[in-house]
């Protein structure tokens, strides 16, 4: 089945900055890309996605991005704010399908 | 609010309890899953229920037991639990059960003494 790794597992930015989270996966035929934030006691809630027909994706202070050549994909948050702070989940699946193989997360500190 | 809830958001139990978990969606989705989310692992997919039908059984012990009586309610019944799993269980809906995105819940933050 799919694989997803998922670097750093935390990263401390200052408020402002630019984060980078970046995701490998194994599974050439995966072409749904989710990314997912999941706040202190809440679910995880989707933020953005791309499909493989797409390279970019932007949506204000977040954009992901996606090669497919190398199987790997990065969320990318600009001008990070406290209200950033969260863990991050990236995971890809094989559409149709809604079995999503999720990262193991990646920890965000936005230092005021 | 995700329009997905669930309770109870703590539970504490011992090896030869039994318990339940509940999962209700108000968005009229036609999907619902079960997840576990364990410290420093990924995500796991134990169950999904397509309009009421389990399409999806992860090779789940038998002592998780989903239930599933219509599309908005989803129970997880839980027995003789062992330590490790202890987790937070996350439900959530979607509604198309191959295409759409998933909707979670706050979870059930599990403790197996």
């Amino acid at each position: 089945g799919e694989n997803v790794e998922q670097h750093p597992s935390t990263l401390s930015v200052q408020e402002g900055d630019s984060a980078v989270i970046k995701c490998t996966y194994s599974d050439s035929a995966s072409n749904y890309f989710p990314w997912y934030k999941q706040e202190l006691g809440k679910g995880p809630q989707l933020i953005i996605d791309i499909r493989s027909n797409v390279g970019e994706k932007k949506d204000q202070r977040i954009a992901v991005t996606l090669n497919k050549t190398a199987k790997h994909f990065s969320l990318h948050i600009t001008e990070t704010q406290p209200e950033d702070s969260a863990v991050y989940f990236c995971a890809a699946t094989i559409r149709p399908a809604n079995n999503l193989f999720f990262g193991t997360g990646t920890r965000l500190t936005v230092i005021p | 609010e995700t329009g997905v809830t669930q309770t109870p958001r703590h539970l504490v139990m011992g090896m030869t309890n039994k318990k339940s978990l509940k999962c209700e969606q108000h968005l009229g989705h036609n999907a619902m899953y079960w997840y576990k989310q364990s410290a420093k692992k990924p995500l796991e997919l134990m169950f999904v229920y397509s309009l009421e039908e389990r399409v999806e059984n992860n090779s789940v012990p038998s002592r998780f037991s989903p239930e599933c009586p219509n599309s908005s309610h989803l129970f997880l019944h839980l027995h003789t639990l062992q330590p490790e799993d202890s987790a937070l269980y996350l439900c959530a809906s979607s509604h198309d059960p191959l295409t759409d995105t998933q909707y979670f819940g706050p979870g059930t933050r599990l403790t197996v003494l």
